[in-house]
């Protein structure tokens, strides 16, 4: 099973809401990332767990919380959004944290911040 | 530091071959390749690290310059499914995460 999940498909959410996206592997990797990808654009780092613990944090504003409950999930909650932050925000997982492991990526979730 | 893909944009006829190029401006340890059709997640296609190890899909082909902090994807013959956006990515200061180019769009024609 190659396969990254993540829920919900689509999401829309005002600028108030509390909302979190939810990401799942059963790989046995234990390196996962969240990425965000605007439209024609390249995926945009914003954050790195290895081993379950947050190892990089790109600078992305604290609207953006991550959590890792565990070595198989992933979640970002996301609040006081702003209209800027709709985008394609994908999950990704490889063996392990360093530059020789392939990344795979789950479908995204497409947000929309009204 | 992003990596600089060329070209841009490609068109090819169906059996064509194509070049494309990551270049970066700081010393590279591995370049990583992915393709991402419309709608989709990126796919991995390839891995090369310095001292010339690669992984990846056996019908994709590419290389890596170290000295001169390059890679090159080659597609050979190429086929309708190939079309997508290819980029490459290159591991952060930390070696954790990826900074992808800017990518380079693909157009098979039949």
């Amino acid at each position: 099973d190659t396969e990254v999940t993540q829920t919900p498909k689509h999401l829309v959410m005002g600028m108030t809401n509390k909302k979190s996206l939810k990401c799942e592997q059963h790989m046995g990797h234990r390196a996962m990332y969240w990425y965000k990808q605007k439209a024609k654009k390249p995926p945009e780092l914003m954050f790195v767990y290895s081993y379950e613990k947050l190892s990089i944090n790109e600078s992305v504003p604290s609207r953006f919380s991550p959590e890792c409950p565990n070595s198989s999930l992933l979640n970002l909650h996301l609040h006081a959004l702003q209209p800027e932050d709709s985008a394609l925000y994908l999950c990704a997982s490889s063996q392990g944290p360093g530059s020789w492991d392939e990344q795979y990526f789950g479908p995204g979730t497409r947000l929309t911040v009204t | 530091q992003q990596p600089v893909q060329s070209p841009q944009a490609v068109i090819l006829r169906e059996g064509e071959d194509a070049v494309i190029n990551c270049s970066s401006s700081k010393a590279l340890y591995s370049v990583h390749w992915y393709r991402q059709k419309h709608g989709e997640a990126p796919v991995f296609l390839m891995i090369l690290l310095k001292g010339g190890e690669q992984k990846g899909h056996e019908k994709i082909s590419a290389s890596f310059n170290e000295k001169k902090q390059q890679s090159s994807l080659y597609l050979t013959a190429s086929q309708l499914s190939y079309s997508g956006t290819y980029f490459c990515g290159t591991p952060g200061g930390g070696a954790d995460g990826l900074t992808f180019g800017k990518g380079t769009h693909l157009i098979i024609q039949p």
